[in-house]
C-alpha cells in the first residue's frame, strides 16, 4: 500500500515562530488533507489540497503531486497551535480510505 | 461539511465487556468509516461502513470484535465486543463528503479498559 511519511516527528516552536512541515507519498493521490488534532482528540480539517497552493489565515499549504510531497507552513506560531498535525492521502485507485501518516507533534511555547 | 456528532465521547469500561459507540451526521452521506486512534499513534482504518450490507473490514480487524452497523445514510454503530486494556483507544467515525472529496471526523470517543 501507499506509505506516507511526515516530518520532524517533532518539533518545539517559540511563539512568534514560523515552520515547515513535510509529507511526503509514495504513489499518486487524488486527495490530501492537512488535520490538526488538539489536545483533546478533536481532528480539525485544515487544508483539502491534492494538488497546489492554498492559504488559510497564518496557515498555507502547498502540495507538489508531480513530486509526490506536501507542505504545510505555519506563520508567527501561538500556543493554539500545539497539537499534532497528520498528513492523509487517498490513492488513486482506492474508493475512499485515506492512509495516515505518523503525525508531528507540535509544542508552542510562550 | 458535514456535523457528525459520537456518544458517549469517554467511557471506562471492564474487561470482557463490550461497548457501544453511535455516529450520527447531520446530512446523508454515502461514506462512512470507522477508525482507531492507540495511545501516541496515528490513525488506522477498521472498516467501511455500509449501507444496507455488512461492512467492510481491513485487514487485522474481524466482524466478530468490532461489529458495525449502518441502518440508513446518516448513521452508524460501531461495537468494541470482549473488551481487553488493548482496546483501549480514541475511535473516530469520518464521512466522506463526497462532492468535495473531502474526508471529515466526528469527535472521537476516548475508550479506556481496565
Amino acid at each position: 500500500g501507499i506509505q506516507v511519511e511526515q516530518s520532524p516527528p517533532d518539533l518545539i516552536l517559540q511563539e512568534g515562530a514560523n515552520s515547515t512541515l513535510r509529507c511526503n507519498f509514495s504513489d499518486s493521490v487524488n486527495n490530501l488533507q492537512w488535520f490538526h488534532q488538539n489536545p483533546w482528540g478533536q481532528l480539525i480539517n485544515l487544508f483539502y489540497i491534492p494538488s497546489g497552493t492554498k492559504q488559510n489565515g497564518r496557515l498555507s499549504a502547498t502540495t507538489v503531486a508531480t513530486e509526490r510531497y506536501s507542505l504545510l507552513y505555519i506563520s508567527s506560531s501561538q500556543t493554539t497551535d500545539s497539537g499534532v498535525y497528520f498528513c492523509a492521502v487517498k490513492p488513486t485507485d482506492s474508493w475512499g480510505k485515506l492512509q495516515f501518516g505518523a503525525g508531528t507533534q507540535v509544542v508552542v511555547t510562550p | 461539511s458535514a456535523v457528525i456528532s459520537q456518544k458517549p465521547s469517554r467511557d471506562i469500561c471492564q474487561r470482557g465487556t463490550s461497548l457501544t459507540i453511535q455516529c450520527q451526521v447531520d446530512s446523508q452521506v454515502t461514506m462512512m468509516f470507522w477508525y482507531r486512534q492507540q495511545p501516541g499513534q496515528s490513525l488506522t482504518l477498521i472498516a467501511t461502513a455500509n449501507q444496507g450490507s455488512e461492512a467492510t473490514y481491513e485487514s487485522g480487524f474481524v466482524i466478530d470484535k468490532f461489529p458495525i452497523s449502518r441502518p440508513n445514510l446518516t448513521f452508524s454503530t460501531l461495537t468494541v465486543s470482549n473488551m481487553s486494556p488493548e482496546d483501549s483507544s480514541i475511535y473516530l467515525c469520518s464521512v466522506l463528503w463526497a462532492f468535495y472529496n473531502e474526508q471529515f471526523f466526528g469527535p472521537g470517543t476516548r475508550l479506556t479498559v481496565l
